[in-house]
């Protein structure tokens, strides 16, 4: 298994433009998130999804939107960059477990993104 | 609402010294919890992880404990190396039926002197 899979790694984008982030995970997984994290801070929860075509505002959704199209992708969009999207983005996934519990979080390497 | 409290960082120590980041939390329900370590430039990985009351978790000489009755999770490692340098964040699962949310602590960020 590869795991979740994010592209790319590094991108600088100017002002104003537009790019959507790539998550893939080959586990099956029925939960996915997308997080953003500041340097030298934790991290923050921008969306996540319960299931293909489903998905929900985190904590920071302001200036990105997603789609779940399917189980295994969860792109990221974002629309009119801002230095303020400077940031590391982080997908992850996770599954319940059988009694109603949920397990860890499978985390991608990150997509450095800056804006200027 | 469910939280976690993570000590505050950074901390340096000497390499062989003895290790503990404390973590407490806050939570409805019965959450399992973690301790994750994100090296420099890499995404976060988990460390261990206890999914009910008096578990403990263990991997790669660290250690943690869920105390129900302190609501604890405190990460430790009896001889810590330079190869532990990184950030450590303690989390908790989502606790009740409808909420998919983890909620993270802020991170500790450990330094290990030679």
């Amino acid at each position: 298994n590869a795991g979740v899979t994010q592209t790319p790694k590094f991108r600088i984008l100017k002002i104003g433009q537009s790019m959507t982030l790539q998550c893939t995970q080959d586990m099956n997984h029925n939960y996915m998130y997308w997080y953003r994290q500041d340097p030298g801070m934790g991290l923050k929860l921008i969306y996540y999804s319960v299931g293909a075509g489903i998905t929900d505002k985190g904590e920071v959704p302001n200036g990105y939107n997603v789609s779940r199209s399917t189980t295994e992708d969860f792109p990221l969009r974002l629309e009119l960059a801002a230095p303020s999207q400077t940031s590391v983005y982080f997908c992850a996934s996770s599954y319940p477990t059988g009694t109603s519990g949920y397990n860890e979080q499978f985390f991608g390497p990150g997509t450095r993104l800056t804006v200027l | 609402g469910d939280s976690v409290t993570q000590m505050e960082g950074p901390v340096t120590l000497s390499e062989e010294a003895f290790l503990t980041i404390n973590c407490t939390y806050t939570a409805t329900g019965y959450p399992s919890l973690f301790w994750y370590v994100q090296y420099p430039g890499e995404g976060l990985q988990l460390l261990l992880k206890a999914t009910k009351a008096d578990d403990k978790g263990s991997n790669k000489g660290f250690e943690a404990t869920y105390r129900k009755e302190t609501t604890s999770f405190h990460l430790e490692k009896g001889s810590v190396q330079v190869s532990d340098s990184a950030v450590y964040f303690c989390a908790l699962s989502p606790t009740t039926s409808g909420t998919y949310k983890y909620i993270f602590g802020t991170g500790t960020r450990l330094k290990v002197l030679a």
